[in-house]
């Protein structure tokens, strides 16, 4: 199975700061790559899909880049809706796993 | 704009098997252009995706629960099942249903509220 990690488990930030998030795999994923962000009780939003594609109704402040094995999302100007757990997922090859994710909460 | 909704029982005793259902609106389950998910979330942990179907009936689960899971389909309800047989407590958790595009990066773009399932007797 192609492992991601996404260092670090959580971070903290304040509210207007731009956000970096990563996520790397265990091998190459070309741009098979999407994010999602889940806040608690929640299921997860999808919000980037082929690595840069936003999703369609998603805010214009998150964007992805990246292919290969590394990836990043960015929040531009952090809001208080976007305090939640934000997880990465290859779709490059069967089972379509999952990174541990990357919780950002109040600075 | 497509819903999906899980239902089945919240509590299960060890060794039995798990049964979920979810139940789609607003978009059939009977076209080629997606696959039907399940997906798994422990307690305090991330995402597990555990197999999904699609129109053809065909599957794919996870080779971790591969021996255990199944995952039917019932075009005529617009539904699709979860079955999980001889569970533990390592199967507590939420349980999603979600709708994945099948194209060159398939991404999950729909999903239910989540059903929570306790192992226990």
């Amino acid at each position: 199975d192609i492992q991601l990690t996404q260092p670090p488990p959580s971070l903290s930030a304040s509210v207007g700061d731009t956000v970096i998030i990563s996520c790397r795999a265990s091998q190459t994923i070309t741009t098979s790559l999407n994010w999602y962000q889940q806040k608690p009780g929640k299921a997860p939003h999808l919000l980037i899909y082929a690595a840069s594609t936003l999703q369609s109704g998603v805010s214009s402040r998150f964007s992805g880049s990246g292919s290969g094995t590394d990836f990043t999302l960015t929040i531009s100007s952090l809001q208080p809706e976007d305090y939640a757990t934000y997880y990465c997922q290859q779709s490059y090859s069967a089972p379509f796993t999952f990174g541990p994710g990357t919780t950002v909460d109040i600075k | 704009q497509v819903h999906l909704q899980e239902s089945g029982p919240g509590l299960v005793k060890p060794s039995q098997a798990l049964s979920l259902t979810c139940t789609v609106s607003g978009g059939s389950i009977s076209g080629p252009d997606f696959y039907w998910t399940w997906v798994r979330q422990p307690p305090g942990k991330g995402l597990e995706l555990i197999g999904f179907t699609y129109y053809n009936g065909n599957t794919y689960y996870n080779p971790s629960l591969a021996s255990r899971v199944s995952i039917p389909v019932d075009m005529s309800r617009n539904q699709f099942s979860l079955r999980l047989t001889s569970v533990t407590a390592a199967d507590t958790g939420v349980y999603f249903c979600a709708r994945a595009t099948r194209d060159f990066s398939s991404h999950w773009d729909f999903w239910g509220q989540g059903i929570p399932v306790t192992v226990s007797s």
